[in-house]
């Protein structure tokens, strides 16, 4: 079946980065945009960004340019999401969908905790 | 960049109906998704393209769109509904948004 399943949970120290994976199955990889979208605590879904995994162009949200970056390896079928200089303001679940009709499916979600 | 503005919550008795709003610039001119939201849970889409319902996705959840708001209307509300709700559109340069959410609560 169609499914993103993404890489497990992290811990980081204020100012590192992190490095998450979305690895697709049950369609073509380069047939749809991965889009990256984090749920902080008590807070509401915020987008990042998105990734054309067959042209590799991506779009980011104005306020995580520059620190975000979105990458993709099609022999693997996988999407990354690079965040640097990470604060406790970044704790969150992170999830990977993929934009066909609507954003679906969607990974499992990745959290990250920023913590000194 | 443009924002989209939904109640923080809506409350309702089951069996009723719940309807929450969505408004924003870019409407009508960019379509309006919904996502169901529910604790520990990944989003869900119930509506997209403002008014097309998924595979799988209850009849009693439906959407409508007039001039700059959109609303998810929940007929028959059941308990299972009670969740976190996100309107979500996209600019002309595809630049994602989502509203601030509305929590639905069943009495």
């Amino acid at each position: 079946q169609v499914q993103l399943v993404q890489s497990g949970a992290e811990v980081r120290k204020p100012g590192a980065s992190v490095k998450v994976s979305c690895k697709a199955s049950g369609y073509t990889f380069t047939g749809y945009y991965i889009h990256w979208v984090r749920h902080a605590p008590g807070q509401g879904l915020e987008w990042l960004g998105w990734i054309n995994p067959n042209r590799g162009d991506t779009n980011y949200a104005q306020k995580f340019q520059g620190r975000v970056t979105m990458t993709r390896d099609t022999s693997i079928s996988t999407a990354y999401m690079e965040l640097n200089r990470l604060t406790s303001d970044d704790t969150a679940v992170y999830y990977c969908t993929s934009q066909a009709a609507s954003f679906d499916p969607w990974g499992q979600g990745t959290l990250v905790t920023v913590s000194s | 960049s443009y924002e989209l503005t939904q109640p923080p919550s809506v409350s309702v008795s089951p069996g009723q109906t719940a309807r929450i709003t969505c408004s924003g610039d870019a409407f009508p001119k960019q379509y309006a998704y919904w996502y169901q939201v529910k604790p520990g849970q990944a989003p869900v889409v119930v509506i997209y393209r403002d008014t097309e319902r998924p595979s799988g996705i209850p009849e009693r959840f439906s959407g409508s769109s007039s001039g700059t708001i959109v609303t998810l209307t929940i007929s028959g509300v059941q308990a299972e509904d009670e969740a976190d709700y996100y309107c979500q559109s996209a600019d002309s340069s595809s630049t994602v948004v989502f509203g601030g959410g509305t929590k639905l609560s069943v009495l």
